[in-house]
């Protein structure tokens, strides 16, 4: 099974700042990564998808890089809408996972 | 517009069943794959099950194999988990999710979720 390993656990920033968030693979996992946006009391919402395709509805503010086993997500001018946890998940090897989540709190 | 509902959450006694339904609307039910996904009270996103748009094809996380039976009803628009021996660890909001462009994942609609509470 892979594992993905996401840093910063948690991410303090000010609206109008940039964030980067980062997920790594325990082995290649290719593109097939994707990343999702979670709010509080809500499900999660796919933002990204084989880690540069921006989902339907996203803002081009939200991007996303990497292969093989390192992958980032990039925010490039955070709104107050956000701050919330984001989760990578891979689809490269069976099972899917899902790495544990980066908090993205207002500084 | 795609909508997933789930119900069919409760409290459940440890060993006990349950089933969850996710209601379906906004796409070609049968064209695409569906999945549960669950997550425990404060914790990350667990997958748990997939089912292919025919049905033909399931699949299971280890923690729940020979526990939990996806199914789905493509004339009812309708998604199912049977879930059986059910164990404290089980206990989490259980989402339905779309699978993206006809495979099992990205999930690119989700439902709004429904608890899972397995306690005495």
């Amino acid at each position: 099974e892979i594992v993905l390993t996401q840093s910063p656990a948690t991410l303090s920033l000010s609206p109008g700042e940039r964030a980067t968030l980062s997920c790594g693979a325990s082995q290649s996992i290719s593109s097939f990564l994707a990343w999702y946006q979670q709010k509080p009391g809500q499900a999660p919402r796919l933002l990204i998808y084989d880690a540069s395709n921006r989902a339907t509805g996203v803002p081009a503010r939200f991007s996303g890089s990497g292969s093989g086993t390192d992958f980032t997500l990039t925010i490039s001018s955070l709104e107050p809408e956000d701050f919330a946890v984001y989760y990578c998940q891979q689809r490269g090897n069976w099972p899917p996972t899902f790495g544990q989540g980066t908090r993205l709190e207002i500084k | 517009e795609v909508q997933l509902v789930e119900s069919g959450g409760g409290l459940v006694q440890p060993g006990g069943s349950l089933r969850l339904s996710c209601a379906a609307s906004g796409f070609t039910f049968s064209s695409y794959a569906l999945s549960w996904v669950r997550q425990a009270p404060g914790k990350g996103l667990e997958w748990v099950s997939s089912i292919s748009g025919a049905g033909g094809s399931t699949y299971y996380a280890d923690s729940v194999k020979g526990r939990f039976t996806i199914s789905r009803d493509n004339s009812e628009n309708t998604l199912y988990l049977q879930m059986n021996s059910l164990r404290a660890e089980d206990t989490a909001v259980y989402y339905c999710a779309k699978g993206a462009r006809g495979i099992i994942t990205p999930f690119d609609y989700w439902g709004q979720g429904t608890l899972v509470t397995v306690s005495s």
